[in-house]
């Protein structure tokens, strides 16, 4: 059964850079797309982006300009990092399978305060 | 963006009721709808994908259609454990949008 663990910082300084890594385990990253997923604090979730194992990427246009994702296939891992913070990045933060479109698998989530 | 709008907001019934959420798209997403499930201080959980396909390991008493604009979730009869969060997401588009949830209370 795959399983996701998210890992970085939990707090970082307002204009920095939030970094997060995602190991996946139990499954291989191939053939699928991975998301990331983030929950403001009592709020909703907002879709941040996926990638392809093969490194095609897709970002939310209200986050594309401070977004990257990357993934490393020899080691099942998938990267965040989010430009430029401010305390509205202050969220849980989830990696997610995505599969044929729909997210079937999920993370734990990490919260990530933005604070100085 | 396609924005999905959900209603209601909250929602209160007791066990044993029939509940039904809805979920509106702003254009046509055929049928790539998700719902999803969320318990307070946990991770989402997927349900329902392609609009009416229960999720291995879901209970029957949820369900799901719809197809184009308007989409429901239905929980046949409501338990105390199905409190939570729910969410509908498209995946029509390149990218992806989740609804504003509706949360679900126990009487």
């Amino acid at each position: 059964q795959v399983q996701l663990q998210e890992s970085g910082p939990g707090l970082v300084k307002p204009s920095e850079t939030l970094s997060l890594t995602c190991s996946v385990s139990g499954g291989s990253i191939n053939p699928y797309y991975w998301s990331w997923i983030r929950q403001p604090p009592g709020k909703g979730l907002e879709w941040i982006g996926y990638i392809h194992y093969s490194g095609t990427t897709n970002y939310n246009p209200s986050l594309k300009s401070r977004v990257t994702i990357s993934v490393d296939t020899s080691r099942d891992q998938l990267s965040l990092k989010l430009t430029s913070v401010t305390a509205a990045d202050t969220a849980v933060y989830y990696c997610a399978r995505d599969r044929s479109g729909r997210t079937d698998v999920w993370g734990q989530g990490t919260l990530v305060t933005v604070s100085s | 963006d396609i924005q999905m709008t959900q209603s209601p907001s909250t929602l209160s019934a007791s066990v044993g009721d029939r509940v039904t959420i809805t979920c509106r798209a702003s254009q046509s997403i055929s049928g790539w709808l998700a719902w999803i499930q969320q318990k307070p201080g946990k991770a989402p959980n997927l349900l329902i994908y392609d609009a009416s396909n229960l999720e291995s390991g879901v209970p029957s008493r949820f369900s799901g259609s719809g197809s184009g604009t308007e989409f429901t979730l239905t929980i046949r009869s409501l338990q105390p454990d199905d409190a939570a969060t729910y969410y509908c997401q498209q995946y029509n588009s390149f990218s992806r949008t989740f609804g504003q949830g509706t949360k679900v209370e126990i009487k």
